[in-house]
């Protein structure tokens, strides 16, 4: 079965640290880009990372730049967010997202259920 | 703050044609970049609908349908159903890599 499954989400307190998990199943996952697009409760969708297909190449947005980290275990068919100095505006469900590029830009084809992650002293 | 605008909500009634704008600029859609679509059902994780502006994945009923023309792009639904009430988003790419419009709340009368 083709999937996305996320895990690691929780309560953390500002300035703390999450580590987030998401595991591939169902397709090759060593083939395919791989992002994290997160919603704030009633907000609309973020785009926060995406990673190449080796790990070579890694972008975020500049909301989490210099806080976040993805990376990815292609032999484990997993890719991580590593969460850092959390703020309350992190706040948000946190998903996972098969990638897949165009000419310029990309898009998601794929989607795991998500990972809430809270934010709160 | 969102680079692609769209409409915060739209309605229709059942069987009715209903269309949701993305209005981009020069920078993302008036450059040529392509446009994908996602509809996000209440409660659920959002879902591929459109990519490449025009096409369909495997899956997807022919009622749903895009377009592009200059700064923005469209989503068209036919046949309007009770079950396509939901949130739909665009989304293309700009250097900002704020890359998702707002999102637009399809509501079925």
């Amino acid at each position: 079965q083709v999937q996305l499954v996320e895990s690691g989400g929780g309560l953390v307190k500002p300035g703390g640290s999450l580590r987030l998990s998401c595991a591939a199943s169902g397709f090759t996952f060593s083939d395919y880009y791989m992002s994290w697009i997160r919603q704030a409760p009633g907000k609309g969708l973020e785009w926060v990372s995406y990673i190449t297909s080796t790990g070579n190449t890694k972008y975020y947005a500049d909301s989490v730049k210099g806080r976040f980290t993805v990376s990815r275990d292609n032999a484990k068919n997993s890719v991580y967010l590593q969460m850092n100095s959390l703020r309350a505006e992190d706040t948000a469900v946190y998903y996972c997202a098969r990638t897949r590029l165009v000419v310029v830009g990309w898009y998601f084809d794929l989607w795991g259920r998500g990972t809430l992650v809270t934010v709160s002293s | 703050q969102s680079v692609l605008t769209q409409p915060p909500s739209v309605s229709g009634a059942p069987g009715q044609r209903v269309t949701i704008t993305c209005t981009g600029s020069s920078s993302n859609i008036g450059a040529g970049y392509d446009v994908h679509w996602y509809q996000q059902l209440p409660g659920t994780a959002p879902k591929l609908l459109i990519y490449g502006s025009n096409n369909r994945p495997s899956g997807v009923p022919d009622r749903f349908s895009g377009s592009k023309s200059g700064t923005s792009a469209s989503l068209a639904i036919t046949g309007l159903q009770a079950e396509d009430e939901a949130d739909y988003y665009c989304q293309s790419y700009d250097s900002s890599l704020r890359i998702f419009g707002g999102g637009t709340k399809l509501t079925v009368l």
